[in-house]
């Protein structure tokens, strides 16, 4: 049973340009969330997807913006990039409303140069 | 907005010894996981705590919640080399949108 997978594992970017982040769900897992993980720091919390929509929202710009398609699968799109983008960038999946914590993937380091 | 704040930020601790990390939250929740990450890694769930006075256990940790107190503990007994790592706690308030704590960084000195 594969788990959260996310593509490319790394990506170097210059500033001004455009990504876009992958993530494939676990198993029998209906939302994904995306977080934000500088160095030496906590997560934070990007927004979230459920049915294909974006449910919750972190502080975060509209730079930052998100799909998830009918499989579930999800991507994360950041435009315009900026040097203080440079950090982890990781995947979350769950069953909505299951308290059951959520599983993350590896993650997809991005630097800005 | 939630605050999630832990202490200490890095611990540096020999082997056999007791410690315990503390995890503060500013609001209301009765979701509490605690998260383990090695360096270059992705986050490990360890605990699921969902109601006021779980305690839960596995191995050399054991986790609290206190909703009352608005506070969570990571209780480390005798501490072997192969805890060291960062551990977050993370606090959900609307229902899987997660909330991280700083994270404390373990070093467990032989």
């Amino acid at each position: 049973d594969a788990g959260v997978t996310q593509s490319p594992t790394h990506l170097i970017k210059t500033r001004g340009q455009q990504v876009t982040l992958r993530c494939s769900p676990k198993s029998g897992h209906d939302t994904v969330s995306w977080y934000q993980q500088a160095l030496g720091q906590g997560p934070q919390f990007i927004f979230q997807y459920y049915e294909e929509e974006e449910r919750q929202r972190g502080n975060f710009p509209d730079r930052f913006s998100g799909h998830q398609f009918p499989n579930y699968s999800s991507e994360l799109n950041v435009n315009a990039l900026l040097l203080g983008d440079s950090a982890l960038y990781l995947c979350a999946s769950s069953f909505q409303g299951d308290p059951e914590p959520q599983h993350f993937g590896d993650g997809t380091r991005l630097s800005i140069l | 907005e939630l605050k999630v704040e832990q202490n200490p930020l890095f611990l540096s601790m020999q082997e056999g010894k007791n410690y315990t990390i503390y995890c503060n939250y500013s609001t209301t929740s009765d979701r509490l996981y605690w998260y383990r990450q090695d360096p270059g890694k992705s986050l490990e769930s360890l605990f699921v705590l969902l109601s006021n006075g779980a305690v839960k256990q596995e191995g050399r940790l054991m986790a609290s919640l206190d909703t009352k107190a608005r506070l969570s503990t990571l209780h480390i007994t005798a501490a072997v080399h192969d805890l060291s790592a960062t551990y977050f706690c993370a606090v959900d308030i609307t229902g899987n949108q997660f909330y991280f704590g700083t994270g404390t960084s373990l070093t467990v000195i032989p």
